[in-house]
Protein backbone atom coordinates (compact mmCIF):
# COMPACT_ATOMS: atom_id res chain seq x y z
CA UNK A 1 0.00 0.00 0.00
CA UNK A 2 1.15 3.35 -0.76
CA UNK A 3 1.22 4.95 2.19
CA UNK A 4 2.61 7.02 5.50
CA UNK A 5 3.27 4.88 8.31
CA UNK A 6 3.23 4.87 11.77
CA UNK A 7 4.35 2.50 14.20
CA UNK A 8 3.35 1.72 16.91
CA UNK A 9 -0.18 2.88 16.95
CA UNK A 10 -0.74 2.80 20.29
CA UNK A 11 1.59 3.71 23.24
CA UNK A 12 1.44 3.60 26.84
CA UNK A 13 4.13 4.46 29.20
CA UNK A 14 5.20 5.62 32.94
CA UNK A 15 6.41 9.08 33.26
CA UNK A 16 10.26 9.46 32.88
CA UNK A 17 10.22 6.72 30.49
CA UNK A 18 12.27 7.13 27.06
CA UNK A 19 10.28 6.15 23.63
CA UNK A 20 9.93 6.20 20.40
CA UNK A 21 7.43 6.62 17.30
CA UNK A 22 8.57 5.19 13.89
CA UNK A 23 7.10 6.64 10.40
CA UNK A 24 8.10 5.53 7.10
CA UNK A 25 6.78 6.97 3.98
CA UNK A 26 6.69 4.57 0.71
CA UNK A 27 5.33 8.10 -1.65
CA UNK A 28 8.91 8.94 -2.49
CA UNK A 29 8.54 12.32 -0.95
CA UNK A 30 11.38 14.47 0.10
CA UNK A 31 9.58 16.32 3.01
CA UNK A 32 8.59 14.55 6.58
CA UNK A 33 6.64 16.43 9.56
CA UNK A 34 5.95 15.58 13.23
CA UNK A 35 2.54 16.81 14.38
CA UNK A 36 0.93 16.70 17.77
CA UNK A 37 -3.10 16.37 18.54
CA UNK A 38 -3.48 17.08 22.32
CA UNK A 39 -7.03 16.49 23.98
CA UNK A 40 -8.74 19.28 22.48
CA UNK A 41 -7.64 18.22 18.83
CA UNK A 42 -5.49 21.37 18.58
CA UNK A 43 -2.74 20.21 15.77
CA UNK A 44 0.54 21.51 16.02
CA UNK A 45 3.34 21.38 13.82
CA UNK A 46 6.79 20.15 15.61
CA UNK A 47 9.11 19.43 12.92
CA UNK A 48 10.00 19.46 9.51
CA UNK A 49 12.74 17.50 7.65
CA UNK A 50 13.82 17.72 4.34
CA UNK A 51 15.62 15.28 2.54
CA UNK A 52 17.00 14.23 5.98
CA UNK A 53 17.51 17.83 7.12
CA UNK A 54 15.77 19.42 9.67
CA UNK A 55 14.15 22.64 8.62
CA UNK A 56 11.69 23.27 10.97
CA UNK A 57 11.59 23.00 15.27
CA UNK A 58 8.48 24.75 16.35
CA UNK A 59 10.11 25.42 19.81
CA UNK A 60 9.61 21.88 20.92
CA UNK A 61 11.32 20.47 24.22
CA UNK A 62 14.49 19.15 24.01
CA UNK A 63 13.47 15.75 25.17
CA UNK A 64 12.17 15.58 21.65
CA UNK A 65 14.83 14.29 19.32
CA UNK A 66 13.29 13.26 16.06
CA UNK A 67 15.71 11.56 13.17
CA UNK A 68 15.55 11.05 10.37
CA UNK A 69 18.14 8.32 8.82
CA UNK A 70 16.50 8.63 5.07
CA UNK A 71 14.38 10.61 3.30
CA UNK A 72 11.57 7.63 3.41
CA UNK A 73 11.82 7.69 7.41
CA UNK A 74 11.21 9.91 10.19
CA UNK A 75 11.18 9.06 14.14
CA UNK A 76 10.64 10.88 17.12
CA UNK A 77 12.28 9.59 20.25
CA UNK A 78 10.94 11.13 23.61
CA UNK A 79 13.05 11.64 26.56
CA UNK A 80 11.73 11.17 30.42
CA UNK A 81 8.36 11.19 29.29
CA UNK A 82 5.52 13.63 31.15
CA UNK A 83 1.71 13.36 31.50
CA UNK A 84 1.23 16.57 29.03
CA UNK A 85 3.31 14.53 26.64
CA UNK A 86 0.00 12.34 26.08
CA UNK A 87 -1.19 13.05 22.91
CA UNK A 88 -1.63 11.80 19.49
CA UNK A 89 1.23 12.35 17.16
CA UNK A 90 1.42 12.21 13.44
CA UNK A 91 3.75 11.79 10.87
CA UNK A 92 3.30 13.85 7.34
CA UNK A 93 4.87 13.65 4.01
CA UNK A 94 4.76 15.65 1.15
CA UNK A 95 7.48 17.03 -1.64
CA UNK A 96 8.83 20.25 -2.63
CA UNK A 97 6.60 22.19 -5.35
CA UNK A 98 3.62 19.58 -5.00
CA UNK A 99 2.91 20.61 -1.21
CA UNK A 100 0.42 22.87 -2.30
CA UNK A 101 -1.89 20.78 -3.02
CA UNK A 102 -1.94 19.34 1.13
CA UNK A 103 0.84 16.85 3.17
CA UNK A 104 -0.26 13.14 3.58
CA UNK A 105 -0.67 11.98 7.08
CA UNK A 106 0.19 8.73 8.69
CA UNK A 107 -3.10 6.80 11.35
CA UNK A 108 -1.76 8.69 14.42
CA UNK A 109 0.30 7.08 17.74
CA UNK A 110 -1.58 7.49 20.63
CA UNK A 111 0.61 8.28 23.44
CA UNK A 112 -0.58 7.66 27.27
CA UNK A 113 1.63 8.94 29.80
CA UNK A 114 0.57 7.46 33.03
CA UNK B 1 -5.46 26.46 16.04
CA UNK B 2 -2.78 28.78 15.23
CA UNK B 3 -4.92 32.00 14.01
CA UNK B 4 -7.11 29.79 11.82
CA UNK B 5 -10.34 29.69 13.93
CA UNK B 6 -13.20 27.49 13.59
CA UNK B 7 -16.43 27.24 15.60
CA UNK B 8 -16.06 23.89 17.71
CA UNK B 9 -19.34 22.24 17.03
CA UNK B 10 -21.92 22.02 14.42
CA UNK B 11 -24.88 19.55 14.48
CA UNK B 12 -27.10 18.66 10.97
CA UNK B 13 -29.79 16.61 10.67
CA UNK B 14 -29.40 13.96 7.89
CA UNK B 15 -29.70 15.05 4.00
CA UNK B 16 -29.42 18.46 4.90
CA UNK B 17 -26.24 20.72 3.81
CA UNK B 18 -23.80 21.29 6.36
CA UNK B 19 -21.55 24.55 6.43
CA UNK B 20 -18.66 25.03 8.54
CA UNK B 21 -16.96 28.52 8.41
CA UNK B 22 -12.92 29.48 8.95
CA UNK B 23 -11.33 32.08 9.63
CA UNK B 24 -7.66 33.43 9.07
CA UNK B 25 -5.77 36.18 9.22
CA UNK B 26 -2.35 35.51 7.40
CA UNK B 27 -4.12 37.73 4.19
CA UNK B 28 -0.87 36.86 2.20
CA UNK B 29 -2.23 32.86 2.58
CA UNK B 30 -2.29 31.66 -1.15
CA UNK B 31 -3.28 27.58 -0.16
CA UNK B 32 -6.34 26.45 2.01
CA UNK B 33 -7.40 22.81 2.31
CA UNK B 34 -9.71 21.25 4.43
CA UNK B 35 -9.15 18.12 6.12
CA UNK B 36 -11.26 15.30 7.58
CA UNK B 37 -10.53 12.82 10.74
CA UNK B 38 -13.01 10.08 12.10
CA UNK B 39 -12.74 9.14 15.11
CA UNK B 40 -9.62 7.09 15.95
CA UNK B 41 -8.05 8.02 12.44
CA UNK B 42 -6.04 10.23 11.08
CA UNK B 43 -6.44 13.37 8.61
CA UNK B 44 -7.72 12.59 5.28
CA UNK B 45 -7.48 15.72 3.13
CA UNK B 46 -10.92 16.18 1.23
CA UNK B 47 -10.19 19.47 -0.84
CA UNK B 48 -7.93 22.31 -1.18
CA UNK B 49 -8.55 26.25 -2.58
CA UNK B 50 -5.42 28.30 -3.96
CA UNK B 51 -5.95 32.23 -3.54
CA UNK B 52 -6.67 32.91 -7.00
CA UNK B 53 -9.93 31.11 -7.14
CA UNK B 54 -13.56 31.85 -5.45
CA UNK B 55 -15.07 28.34 -5.29
CA UNK B 56 -14.42 24.84 -5.88
CA UNK B 57 -16.82 22.20 -6.04
CA UNK B 58 -16.21 18.28 -6.00
CA UNK B 59 -19.39 16.28 -5.83
CA UNK B 60 -20.96 17.27 -2.54
CA UNK B 61 -18.14 19.17 -1.50
CA UNK B 62 -17.85 23.06 -2.22
CA UNK B 63 -15.42 25.53 -0.76
CA UNK B 64 -16.16 29.22 -0.70
CA UNK B 65 -13.61 31.57 -0.32
CA UNK B 66 -13.83 35.35 0.37
CA UNK B 67 -10.07 36.79 0.53
CA UNK B 68 -11.51 40.02 1.55
CA UNK B 69 -12.75 38.83 4.94
CA UNK B 70 -10.29 36.15 5.28
CA UNK B 71 -13.36 33.35 5.32
CA UNK B 72 -13.05 30.12 4.19
CA UNK B 73 -16.00 27.96 4.09
CA UNK B 74 -17.02 24.27 3.74
CA UNK B 75 -20.31 23.07 2.36
CA UNK B 76 -21.97 19.66 2.17
CA UNK B 77 -24.68 18.66 0.23
CA UNK B 78 -27.17 16.00 1.31
CA UNK B 79 -25.31 15.40 4.85
CA UNK B 80 -24.82 11.65 5.56
CA UNK B 81 -23.98 9.85 8.80
CA UNK B 82 -20.39 8.96 7.24
CA UNK B 83 -19.83 12.84 7.21
CA UNK B 84 -19.45 13.01 11.29
CA UNK B 85 -16.36 13.92 11.83
CA UNK B 86 -14.21 17.02 12.99
CA UNK B 87 -13.29 18.90 9.65
CA UNK B 88 -10.52 20.93 10.61
CA UNK B 89 -9.07 24.49 8.09
CA UNK B 90 -5.55 24.63 7.15
CA UNK B 91 -4.00 27.40 5.64
CA UNK B 92 0.03 27.06 4.13
CA UNK B 93 2.39 29.45 5.77
CA UNK B 94 5.62 30.37 4.46
CA UNK B 95 8.64 31.28 6.96
CA UNK B 96 11.70 29.66 6.87
CA UNK B 97 10.14 26.98 5.15
CA UNK B 98 6.39 25.66 3.98
CA UNK B 99 4.32 24.31 7.18
CA UNK B 100 0.29 23.86 7.02
CA UNK B 101 -1.20 25.56 10.24
CA UNK B 102 -4.60 23.83 11.10
CA UNK B 103 -7.51 25.18 12.97
CA UNK B 104 -9.01 24.22 15.81
CA UNK B 105 -11.41 21.87 14.20
CA UNK B 106 -15.35 21.60 13.75
CA UNK B 107 -17.10 18.64 15.24
CA UNK B 108 -19.59 17.57 13.14
CA UNK B 109 -22.61 15.78 13.98
CA UNK B 110 -25.99 13.87 12.24
CA UNK B 111 -29.03 13.77 13.59
CA UNK B 112 -31.56 11.46 12.36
Amino acid sequence: DTAVSQTPKYLVTQMGNDKSIKCEQNLGHDTMYWYKQDSKKFLKIMFSYNNKELIINETVPNRFSPKSPDKAHLNLHINSLELGDSAVYFCASSNPGTEIYGYTFGSGTRLTVV
Amino acid sequence: GEDVEQSLFLSVREGDSSVINCTYTDSSSTYLYWYKQEPGAGLQLLTYIFSNMDMKQDQRLTVLLNKKDKHLSLRIADTQTGDSAIYFCAEMRYSSASKIIFGSGTRLSIRP
